[in-house]
């Protein structure tokens, strides 16, 4: 168990729709980050924050958007979702934003979300 | 631009025989490797990382990488693999230039051992 926590673990929803993925991470963690895991796509990075600040952006569409709360907990808001948008969407979490100690990112077990 | 690069999609090994999973990178800047082992419905489990110092690094269940920067390489191994060890096992880079945590990842390579 990595102490990353992530709701729900599966998700079917319709085109079009809006769903929004929580994500815990471990005591203390400060940082949390986004990522999706597709077939085609593989595994890529979406957006992270460092306490409640959005800190570096990745592949991430319009549609998606994400904050992290001041108890440190962080959701991914998805809308006018598409097939294509079906995937395993990852949250981790880390102490720092920096690599300073090589503090290491810890991963959740991941939301499956799959669009009909 | 970083990029990771697993050359293999798929290793298979029998059990008790050794295991090397390949994996190199492309980064500007200095690297952070990081290897990662997903078993089926499962998130990704952390396994070992590099930051600085000894290109040796030992990690869990067993599983050491070696840090190679003339070849810019990070290869896994492990001297006996297990059948529990059968699993997608992921490379991932960042870089000192770039955010800590925006990690590039490999394709993946699945690890099959028989016993």
């Amino acid at each position: 168990d990595s102490g990353v926590t992530q709701t729900p673990k599966h998700l079917i929803t319709a085109t079009g729709q809006r769903v929004t993925l929580r994500c815990s991470p471990r005591s203390g963690d400060l940082s949390v980050y986004w990522y999706q895991q597709s077939l085609d796509q593989g595994l890529q990075f979406l957006i992270q924050y460092y306490n409640g600040e959005e800190r570096a952006k990745g592949n991430i569409l319009e549609r998606f958007s994400a904050q992290q709360f001041p108890d440190l907990h962080s959701e991914l808001n998805l809308s006018s979702l598409e097939l294509g948008d079906s995937a395993l969407y990852f949250c981790a979490s880390s102490a720092s934003r920096t690599g300073h100690s090589g503090n290491t990112i810890y991963f959740g077990e991941g939301s499956w979300l799959t669009v009909v | 631009a970083q990029s990771v690069a697993q050359p293999e999609d798929q290793v298979n090994v029998a059990e008790g025989n050794p295991l090397t999973v390949k994996c190199t990178y492309s980064v500007s800047g200095n690297p952070y490797l990081f290897w990662y082992v997903q078993y089926p419905n499962r998130g990704l489990q952390f396994l070992l990382k590099y930051i600085t110092g000894d290109n040796l690094v030992k990690g869990s269940y067993g599983f050491e990488a070696e840090f190679n920067k003339s070849q810019t390489s990070f290869h896994l191994k492990k001297p006996s693999a297990l059948v529990s060890d059968s699993a997608l096992y992921f490379c991932a880079v960042t870089a000192t230039t770039d955010s800590w945590g925006k990690l590039q990842f490999g394709a993946g390579t699945q690890v099959v051992v028989t016993p």
